[in-house]
């Protein structure tokens, strides 16, 4: 079974860095593109960021270029989001998302880890 | 204008049918895109429904009802999910979601209440 497993959310205060993992198991890791979504309290959902299967070519929202840095490790079926220079409106639940077969969508997610940034 | 503009919110009863539009916004054409499709309930993560570009070209997500699917009004540059049925448990938040000029990009969100 598919699973993806976000950790590494916490309450940091503003300026400060944090960096989420998403642990995958039941699919080939190495051949899907996967992103970061996010969604502040009582919004929609906000893109932040993705990966290619080989970890070439990330993309960023421009809420955060230049902040925020996605890698993913394949040896350990692991992918991150390392967050510096975190503000305010950073504050919301992170998920992390598998690109569908094909691309163009996402068709598999993770259960979010909650980041709230506050002093 | 938002890239992908979704009514805020529906309303409809139970066992009747729930049309749900994503707006392209002008000079972005709908034909060129799958547009893929999410429900979200309260505290739960966005669960994939389906994708759908064209008839020939489209994908039901696993374990998704066949009373959901998926179409496109071209003349409305609009990409469609089509609820048959409606049942008390599709009372959530649906969203669209297109790949444009690389980035994703969600639509608004539309909140479907079932009466």
């Amino acid at each position: 079974e598919m699973q993806l497993l976000e950790s590494g959310g916490g309450l940091v205060q503003p300026g400060g860095s944090l960096r989420l993992s998403c642990a995958a198991s039941g699919f080939t890791f190495f051949s899907y593109g996967l992103s970061w979504v996010r969604q502040a309290p009582g919004k929609g959902l906000e893109w932040v960021s993705t990966i290619s299967g080989g970890g070439r070519s990330p993309y960023y929202a421009d809420s955060v270029q230049g902040r925020f840095t996605i890698s993913r490790d394949n040896s350990k079926n692991t992918l991150y989001l390392q967050m510096n220079s975190l503000r305010a409106e950073d504050t919301a639940v992170y998920y992390c998302a598998k690109d569908a077969p094909g691309g163009g969508g996402v068709d598999s997610w993770g259960q979010g880890t909650q980041v709230t940034v506050s002093s | 204008q938002a890239v992908l503009t979704q009514p805020s919110s529906l309303s409809a009863s139970p066992g009747a049918s729930a049309s749900l539009t994503c707006t392209l916004r002008s000079g972005i054409n709908v034909g060129t895109y799958r547009i893929y499709w999410y429900q979200q309930k309260p505290g739960s993560p966005p669960q994939y429904l389906l994708r759908y570009k064209s008839d020939s070209d489209k994908q039901q997500g696993s374990g998704v009802p066949s009373r959901f699917s998926g179409s496109k009004d071209a003349s409305a540059n609009a990409g469609i999910l089509l609820i048959s049925g409606l049942q008390s448990e599709d009372e959530a938040d649906y969203y669209c979601l297109i790949w444009h000029s690389g980035a994703y990009v969600f639509g608004t969100g539309t909140k479907v209440t079932v009466l």
